[in-house]
């Protein structure tokens, strides 16, 4: 059974740095078995996929927000990770972390962690 | 950027059929999956690869996907199929998935 867990503060300043992780259970994230992405839901809207990884450490990124974002690996924790830079409201959303195929389907969600941005 | 499009929402009386549409350029060349997302849930795909329905899911759901709109049929429609719906497609010129903007299904 995977499970996924998503862990962080759940409040960024600012112009900071949002940086959230993902736990893994379940599978080894370097297996190869899945990509491993990061999805956003601002609260009443649509989902918003972010990016993701792969065992080979390469990352995908949405274009729009590449210039901001860092998705690693930390396989001896079986973990990946977020971080977003120069925060601002408009990044407050729950974010997901996710296990998919190249295609982009998703098999396993985590349950979500809401990130607000705010001073 | 690729944008998919679909209708902010699809209202069905009970037992009938329901369409949702997603349109994007060319879409038919692409791989489509169908979420179903649930108030404070997260979501689950209820339709994949244009056509195929996981285990679990319903007969009375279906995809097709052709020419620049792909679709998701939801026949003899149930209160319980109440929920926001969202297409997703790999965009491999450009390494990136793309969702579209949801749709709001509403049984009445």
């Amino acid at each position: 059974q995977v499970q996924l867990f998503e862990s962080g503060p759940g409040l960024a300043r600012p112009s900071q740095t949002l940086s959230l992780t993902c736990s893994v259970s379940g599978v080894s994230i370097s297996s190869g078995k899945y990509y491993w992405s990061w999805i956003r839901q601002p609260a009443g809207k649509g989902l918003e996929w972010i990016g993701r990884i792969y065992n080979t450490g390469r990352p995908n990124y949405k274009p729009s927000l590449e210039s901001r974002l860092t998705i690693s690996l930390d396989t001896s924790q079986n973990q990946f990770s977020l971080s977003l830079s120069s925060v601002t409201a408009a990044d407050t959303a729950v974010y997901y972390c996710a296990g998919g195929d190249y295609y982009g389907l998703v098999h396993y969600w985590g349950q979500g962690t809401l990130v607000a941005v705010s001073s | 950027s690729y944008v998919l499009t679909q209708p902010p929402s699809v209202s069905v009386a009970p037992g009938k059929t329901a369409r949702i549409t997603c349109g994007g350029n060319n879409i038919g060349s692409k791989s489509v999956h169908w979420y179903q997302q649930k108030p404070g849930q997260a979501p689950v795909v209820v339709i994949h690869s244009d056509s195929d329905r996981p285990s679990g899911i319903p007969e009375r759901f279906s995809g097709s996907n052709s020419g620049n709109t792909a679709t998701l049929t939801l026949s003899r429609a149930e209160a319980g199929d109440e929920a926001d719906y969202y297409c997703q497609v790999w965009e491999g010129s450009g390494d990136y998935v793309v969702f579209g903007g949801g749709t709001k299904l509403t049984v009445l």
